[in-house]
């Protein structure tokens, strides 16, 4: 089935830092999310993008938090500077429609130091 | 805030039993739901989605829905020990941007 990419699968990081999640959604797919998932526990919806632009964002997706997929490459979730707990599994995910089944990656576990 | 209240946190079946979970959304918007099922340290994996009134079934799975309520269930039959994990609910609006609400999720444990 159709299969979303993440790089990479592991980043460690000191506080401060800047860290950037990379995505490579389905290839015909036309909306693009993020998602951040502590402990296996509740998704929680960062960010949806369609068209280039974000559509809409949760109260997690803070300041520090950006988007972008500039000319159709990855899909990227750029977090700076990034803290303590920014620490989740933050995962990506495509979709063909607003309805349509969103597919998902295999996640970057992110770990803050 | 629209959230999505998912019940029973935590639900063990036997073998070949039936496994019943819930959710509700909050938000008068809402007009689509789906159920994803996550295995551990898995990315989660839509099951069914269903948007009328009713009832829609897949195999093992039976979802309904109740649009008055905002309430929807999934129905597992004849449960195996592969449909241990962990069932997300999620709620969307065309209104709210598409934007997607999960659930905390209910934790299926199917006894062999």
């Amino acid at each position: 089935g159709p299969k979303v990419l993440q790089i990479p699968s592991h980043q460690i990081i000191d506080m401060g830092q800047m860290v950037t999640l990379n995505c490579d959604p389905v290839s015909n797919h036309l909306y693009f999310y993020w998602y951040k998932q502590i402990l296996g526990q509740q998704m929680e919806f960062l960010v949806n993008f369609y068209n280039g632009k974000v559509m809409e964002k949760s109260k997690l997706f803070k300041d520090q938090f950006s988007v972008e997929r500039p000319d159709g490459s990855y899909f990227t979730l750029k977090i700076q500077p990034t803290a303590l707990e920014d620490s989740a599994v933050y995962f990506c995910a495509s979709s063909l429609g607003g309805y349509a089944e969103q597919f998902f990656g295999p996640g970057t576990r992110l770990t803050v130091l | 805030q629209q959230k999505v209240q998912q019940s029973p946190e935590s639900l063990i079946v036997p073998e070949g039993g039936m496994a019943s979970l819930n959710c509700t959304s909050s938000d008068r918007n809402v007009d689509y739901f789906w159920w994803y099922r996550q295995h551990s340290g898995k990315s989660p994996k839509m099951l069914m989605s269903i948007f009328s009134n009713g009832e829609k079934e897949e195999g093992r799975f039976t979802v309904h829905l109740n649009k008055a309520s905002l309430h929807t269930s999934l129905h597992i039959r004849d449960s195996q020990p592969s449909d241990s994990a962990l069932y997300l609910c999620a709620a969307s609006s065309g209104t709210g941007g598409y934007k997607v609400v999960f659930g905390s999720g209910t934790r299926l444990l199917v006894s062999p």
